[in-house]
């Protein structure tokens, strides 16, 4: 089980927006530290896409936006695009395992 | 261009030992942790070793520790991942990664496939 829960998969027609949650286990106790997020292409390796919550780096589309509250994230993707289709993963650290650690991944499909 | 290449990957036998590398470019190698991050076939990622800047404190995830072993050339701008009684399920493509000091991960190599199978 990880420490940080995503959905399996969610899915939008092209135009359309769509968010991926990231919340912290019940079966972890304490606060998330900054949530950051990475798309992973089919075959490549990942690529950071939002870093400290909500800040995009040098190139990533405005479409893409992140927000945390309390032991929770989100990425939002708005103006779904074809390319967009991709596994993406939120990561934090973890203060009480004193560990980096990854979502699950989220697999977005667009129909 | 930053830039990180991994080398070192391959098909070894359960037990066995194999050494990664990463040669590290574009950036002061000695002022940033770097990472290894592992992702099995098909599944998610996970972060399996770190290594401060100057060497001095590396940490392990618990599925690691004892046999693998995490080191840093900082003159030869090269990070290593030696890994010893290998298993199945070590079987994963193994990506080096640079972090931020916000504690992200910024630069990511290409990967290398590690396969332990008889």
């Amino acid at each position: 089980q990880s420490v940080l829960t995503q959905p399996p998969s969610v899915s939008g027609a092209p135009g359309q927006r769509v968010t991926i949650s990231c919340t912290r286990s019940s079966s972890y106790v304490g606060a998330i530290y900054d949530v950051h997020w990475y798309q992973q292409l089919p075959g490549t390796a990942p690529k950071l896409l939002i870093y400290a919550n909500d800040n995009r780096p040098s190139g990533v589309p405005d479409r893409f936006s992140g927000s945390k509250s309390g032991t929770s994230a989100s990425l939002a993707i708005t103006g779904l695009r074809a390319e967009d289709e991709a596994d993406y993963y939120c990561q934090s650290f973890d203060g009480s395992l004193s560990a980096w650690v990854f979502g699950g991944g989220t697999k977005v499909t667009v129909l | 261009e930053v830039q990180l290449v991994e080398s070192g990957g391959g098909l070894v036998q359960p037990g066995g030992s194999l050494r990664l590398s990463c040669s590290a470019s574009g950036f002061t190698f000695s002022s940033y942790a770097m990472h290894w991050v592992r992702q099995a076939p098909g599944k998610g990622l996970e972060s399996v070793s770190v290594i401060s800047g100057n060497g001095d404190s590396t940490y392990y995830v618990d599925s690691v520790k004892g046999r693998f072993t995490i080191s840093r050339d900082n003159s030869k701008n090269t990070l290593y991942l030696q890994m010893t009684s290998l298993r199945a399920e070590d079987t994963a493509v193994y990506y080096c990664v640079r972090r931020t000091t916000g504690w992200w991960f910024d630069t990511w190599g290409q990967g290398t496939l590690v396969t332990v199978s008889s």
